[in-house]
């Protein structure tokens, strides 16, 4: 079985440039979620989809990020403009939705660096 | 509000030695407990979990886990750790009351360093 996929894994940019990664939850998983792991910190959860809606983003900075699902499987997390704080790894997770004890599973995340 | 502490941000042990990772945690209502596992330059990878039942938890690798409810910790324990086991522990909790919401809440994470 596929595990999730993301890409790009590596992105350097200038701030208040945009950028925005992509992300390939295992197939039927019906609920995905961003996290956001700044260096030295546990991952925070920035947004949580199920199937194509959104069931949390109270912690998604919404003046400058933005999230979407399209059709309930593939999503993209998009930053503009970007700050030096959001240089972190934006790792992407999904699971079954069958109730709180579901394993998240987690892709390899994405290295996003802010000049 | 809920937290999760991880008293040790890093754990140097010799290998074959036994390890414990400590986590506690503070919530108001009933959590859900889980460990997680981070290799280098990879993403998290689920060691174990407790929902109900024994309160002690195995996992993967020659991993355990004890929930205790009076102490509000969950340490993560393995008697003999090899070079491979070298990387991060993350703990985590999940509220049961949060209907619908199933974001994990991160320690800060423990570096577990297995020295020859």
């Amino acid at each position: 079985e596929a595990g999730v996929a993301q890409s790009p894994r590596y992105k350097i940019i200038e701030k208040r440039q945009s950028v925005a990664f992509w992300c390939n939850p295992i197939s039927g998983h019906a609920t995905l979620y961003w996290y956001q792991q700044i260096l030295g910190q546990g991952p925070k959860l920035l947004i949580q989809f199920q199937n194509n809606g959104v069931v949390d983003d109270s912690q998604l900075p919404k003046d400058r990020f933005s999230a979407e699902r399209l059709k309930g499987v593939d999503s993209t997390l998009k930053i503009q403009p970007a700050k030096l704080e959001d240089s972190a790894v934006y790792l992407c997770a999904s699971s079954l939705d069958r109730g709180f004890g579901d394993t998240q599973y987690f892709g390899p995340g994405t290295r996003l660096t802010v000049l | 509000a809920q937290s999760v502490t991880q008293l040790d941000s890093q754990v140097p042990v010799f290998e074959e030695a036994p390890v414990e990772l400590r986590c506690n945690y503070s919530s108001s209502v009933s959590v859900y407990l889980f460990w997680y596992v981070q290799y280098p330059n990879q993403g998290l990878q689920l060691l174990l979990k407790y929902l109900s039942g024994s309160t002690l938890v195995k996992g993967i690798n020659g991993f355990e886990a004890e929930f205790n409810k009076s102490q509000t910790s969950f340490h993560l324990r393995k008697p003999s750790v090899h070079i491979s086991d070298t990387a991060e522990y993350f703990c985590a909790v999940i509220r049961s009351m949060d209907t619908g919401r199933r974001a994990l809440t991160f320690g800060s994470g423990t570096r577990l360093q297995v020295q020859p």
